[in-house]
């Protein structure tokens, strides 16, 4: 079936230590996504690729990067990560952008200690 | 901005007891409206997409229906594994038209 894989599903890290999250794709879909989200939060959108264009949101910190070596990858890096960046980390793919659904992975449960 | 807000929070029900959800928007302009279903530690499970005023789609026991300001989520005659969060979200025309702003969500719980 296709799909959208997310490893690892539970990432352990220390305050400040860098760590990196990756997300595949069978789907052979243009664009991906990374979100966050926090216990009983709406997910927030960090940035998305549409084919090798970067978009990042206005409003996302610094400390998060994104790449997109292929098609089928993307990595979330997170350079210094706080105890704030604890949360789930979705990745999502769609068609195309505009009127195309988005289709979720089972997201990274990060701890930071 | 776009708001999307989804009430109630939680809906507690017994198993074939019917009811609804419900997801208000305030957007610029509707490029489509998304439900997905949550299950606790995993990601959104899509389920449908509206994209224009008076549009209905079913899916077994679940219907959802869209009006120009909100949008329901019934749910014929739950059972348990019915229970999960749901999430509404939109999705915008114009430059943003890619994002989709997200509800909180409803958390169902359909006791047997």
């Amino acid at each position: 079936d296709a799909m959208v894989i997310q490893n690892p599903r539970y990432q352990v890290t220390q305050f400040g230590k860098p760590v990196t999250l990756s997300c595949s794709q069978t789907l052979n879909h243009n664009v991906m996504y990374w979100y966050q989200q926090k216990s009983s939060q709406a997910p927030k959108l960090l940035f998305h690729y549409y084919d090798k264009d970067f978009n990042n949101e206005a409003d996302t910190p610094d400390n998060f990067q994104s790449r997109r070596p292929n098609t089928s990858f993307c990595f979330l890096d997170i350079r210094s990560p706080g105890l704030g960046d604890a949360a789930m980390y979705l990745c999502a793919t769609s068609r195309d952008l505009g009127r195309a659904e988005q289709f979720f992975g089972p997201g990274t449960r990060l701890t930071v200690l | 901005e776009d708001q999307v807000t989804q009430s109630p929070e939680a809906l507690r029900l017994q198993e074939g007891e019917s009811s609804s959800l419900n997801c208000s928007y305030t957007v610029s302009g509707l490029r489509g409206l998304f439900w997905y279903r949550q299950d606790p530690g995993k990601g959104p499970e899509f389920l449908f997409t509206l994209y224009s005023a008076g549009e209905e789609k079913e899916k077994e026991r679940l219907k959802a229906t869209l009006t120009k300001k909100e949008s329901f989520l019934h749910i014929t005659a739950p059972k348990p594994e019915d229970s999960a969060t749901y999430l509404c979200a939109v999705q915008a025309g114009g430059g943003s038209n890619y994002k989709l702003t997200f509800g909180k969500g409803t958390l169902l719980t359909v006791n047997p």
